[in-house]
């Protein structure tokens, strides 16, 4: 079975660092791309970036650019979404997913992130 | 960034007929055309389309997409109750090198 496993909910205080997981199996994790999604509570779907596990190729969308690191392991299908300083306003479900012919088409179960002092 | 627009909401009655639309530019919806996601309350986004219109394995024929000039449509026939979901559409903007969302539809069933 094709799935995507993301690490659990976390709770952190505003300024602290984090790094949320997503492993992938029942594929090949170095051919597809590999997408972050953000949703904020009530709110609809927002790109921030995607990853080619293959070779470490990364693009950000303008609006996270700087905001978040998007990296992967290859050698354990890990793909990875951190922050290195946290905000109130990064409060939100992040989830990944697999892009196949230009569409999200296998979805993680999400991490919930909340940030609050 | 841009993203695409989508009404609010449809509702419609049982076993009826709703047509979902998505607007973009030639930049993304008219150049690639688009993917639609379902996501029902509390679950992750779950594919219901890619770009060409072609649906994954597992999804209804029930649901079917199409796309005229920079507008992308998603038809959902025989509504059922457990259609009533956000619906959002995606798809590649060559322009910003982004992918592009929708604004997202919830679709209610009466």
């Amino acid at each position: 079975e094709v799935q995507l496993v993301q690490s659990g909910a976390e709770v952190k205080k505003p300024g602290e660092s984090l790094k949320i997981s997503c492993k992938g199996s029942g594929y090949s994790f170095t051919s597809y791309w590999i997408g972050w999604v953000r949703q904020m509570p009530g709110k609809g779907l927002e790109w921030m970036g995607i990853i080619y596990p293959g070779d470490s190729d990364t693009r950000y969308s303008p609006s996270f650019q700087g905001q978040v690191t998007i990296s992967a392991d290859k050698s354990i299908s890990t793909a990875y979404l951190q922050w290195s300083s946290l905000k109130a306003s990064d409060t939100a479900m992040y989830y990944c997913a697999r892009i196949e012919r230009d569409a999200f088409d296998i979805w993680g179960q999400g991490t919930m992130v909340t940030v609050s002092s | 960034q841009a993203g695409l627009t989508q009404p609010p909401s449809v509702s419609k009655g049982l076993r009826q007929t709703a047509t979902l639309t998505c607007t973009g530019n030639s930049n993304n919806v008219g150049n690639q055309g688009a993917a639609w996601l379902q996501q029902h309350q509390g679950h992750p986004p779950k594919l219901l389309s890619y770009r060409n219109n072609n649906r994954p394995s597992g999804i209804s024929e029930r649901f079917s997409a199409s796309r005229s000039g920079n507008t992308a449509s998603l038809t959902i026939t025989g509504l059922q109750p457990e259609d009533e979901a956000d619906y959002y559409c995606s798809a590649w903007d060559s322009s910003l090198s982004a992918y592009v969302f929708g604004t997202g539809t919830k679709v209610t069933v009466l």
